[in-house]
């Protein structure tokens, strides 16, 4: 069966630090791989997509940016945290058009 | 920009009975939708999803579609107090992306 591991859990950084955010899929090839954040109250907004290796969409411009290195490894990464940055992250994969999709059990991320 | 409304509640239900849960979406195009549950701090769970106009029944949960009214429904009978999140309407779009409403806060008392 496929599973998804997304980490660290929770995570507090100070303004202006780096940002790496991991997730990893395992027991499919090929998913499409997603990130949301859902900020405190609000809903859960997509940020990048991915379809395969070194392919990536932005939804959203922002402080932020993704990679795909690996087949089922997506990373969120930031050079620069802000205040606005905190969030909760979730990492997603889904094996196709129009099939649902799974989430991680997410990164609670806290910017101070 | 696509757009995902839903009722941010809370929608407060005496356990055992049906919980009504409703959705509308802006594109008409949408083709695939879903139902996820969100327990606080946790992240969201696939509950249903539904392609064709019509009901889907699974278990104690029925998604209802209604393309010409865009419109999506989620029942849940017999509700639980263990039933007690927030439930999320998405849409599907293109590379199986999704849009999703805020969600609604159901409540379910013993």
């Amino acid at each position: 069966s496929q599973t998804i591991h997304q980490w660290p859990a929770t995570l507090v950084q100070p303004v202006g630090s780096p940002l790496s955010l991991e997730c990893t899929v395992e027991g499919t090839s090929n998913p499409n791989l997603y990130w949301y954040r859902q900020a405190a109250g609000r809903g859960l907004q997509l940020l990048f997509y991915s379809v395969g290796i070194g392919q990536i969409s932005s939804e959203v411009p922002q402080n932020l940016s993704a990679s795909r290195p690996q087949d089922r490894q997506f990373i969120l990464s930031s050079k620069k945290l802000l205040l606005s940055d905190s969030g909760f992250y979730l990492c997603a994969w889904t094996p196709g058009s129009n099939q649902p999709q799974h989430f991680g059990d997410g990164t609670r991320l806290s910017i101070l | 920009q696509k757009e995902v409304e839903q009722n941010s509640g809370p929608l407060s239900v005496p356990e055992g009975a049906i919980a009504s849960l409703n959705c509308t979406y802006s594109d008409r195009g949408s083709q695939s939708f879903f139902w996820y549950r969100q327990y606080s701090g946790k992240s969201p769970e696939l509950i249903m999803f539904i392609y064709s106009n019509g009901d889907k029944e699974d278990g104690r949960f029925t998604a209802q579609l209604n393309k010409a009214s865009q419109y999506v429904s989620l029942l849940i009978r017999d509700s639980q107090p263990s039933d007690s999140a927030t439930y999320l309407c998405a849409v599907g779009g293109g590379y199986s992306t999704l849009t999703f409403g805020k969600g609604t806060m159901l409540l379910v008392s013993p």
